[in-house]
């Protein structure tokens, strides 16, 4: 089973700052992905990856295969961007749908 | 876009009543998931199911059941709540394909107190 971890667990920011959140797996994968949770619960998905590099507006994500390794860039953050981001891996295999959590990161934007 | 929508946002209950959490999806997707949020833990898998009457066990079962009677419709039914029980529940669904296509698109949750 795989395993995932992020870092940091908590992350405080000044507005406008570049923001960094890491997340490193266990075994091979076939998808990592990003996800953000604001307060109330609901859980969005921001990103899906297996190689590369992908942009969205301000938030960057990365993946290194060979490192197991991901990591989700936020550029002049913003208040809003305030929220728990989680990585989840998706294990390789057909057939395999289930996604392996990590615990979160909680980040808070301060004006 | 798809709608996943949780019968209750936040729900109370008492030591050993039977409830129900409910998940309705709109996309026709075939797997549906529920997870329970705990802080520090982060979500884990109660069960899943991938097909109409099929169901799988996920990380902590125990003291859970599940219910798909239809496909756009998965339930979570607690026997006999318990106070370790309380926590926010998420329900998600996803395409049947495995591998990278597996996005899972999440309800609101539902945040159950059990007293």
């Amino acid at each position: 089973k795989n395993e995932v971890e992020q870092s940091p667990q908590n992350l405080t920011a000044q507005e406008g700052e570049f923001i960094t959140i890491n997340c490193s797996y266990s075994v091979g994968i076939s998808a990592l992905h990003w996800l953000q949770q604001h307060p109330g619960g609901g859980i969005v998905s921001l990103f899906m990856l297996s190689s590369g590099k992908k942009k969205h507006g301000r938030l960057i994500a990365t993946i290194n295969i060979q490192e197991k390794h991901s990591s989700l860039h936020i550029t002049a953050s913003h208040p809003r961007d305030s929220a728990v981001y989680i990585c989840a891996a998706s294990d390789s295999g057909a057939g395999s749908y289930q996604l392996t959590f990590g615990k979160g990161t909680k980040l808070s934007v301060i004006p | 876009d798809v709608k996943v929508t949780q019968s209750s946002r936040y729900l109370v209950k008492r030591t050993g009543e039977k409830v129900f959490l409910e998940c309705v999806q709109d996309m026709d997707h075939e797997n549906m998931f529920w997870y329970r949020q705990d802080p520090g833990l982060g979500l884990r898998l109660i069960y899943f199911s991938y097909d109409v009457k099929m169901k799988e066990k996920g990380d902590i079962p125990e003291g859970y059941s599940v219910s798909r009677e239809k496909k756009e419709r998965f339930s979570l039914i607690l026997e006999s709540a318990s106070t370790n029980q309380t926590s926010m529940y998420l329900c998600a669904s996803s395409l049947l394909a495995g591998g990278s296509y597996n996005e899972q698109f999440f309800g609101p949750g539902t945040r159950l107190t059990v007293l």
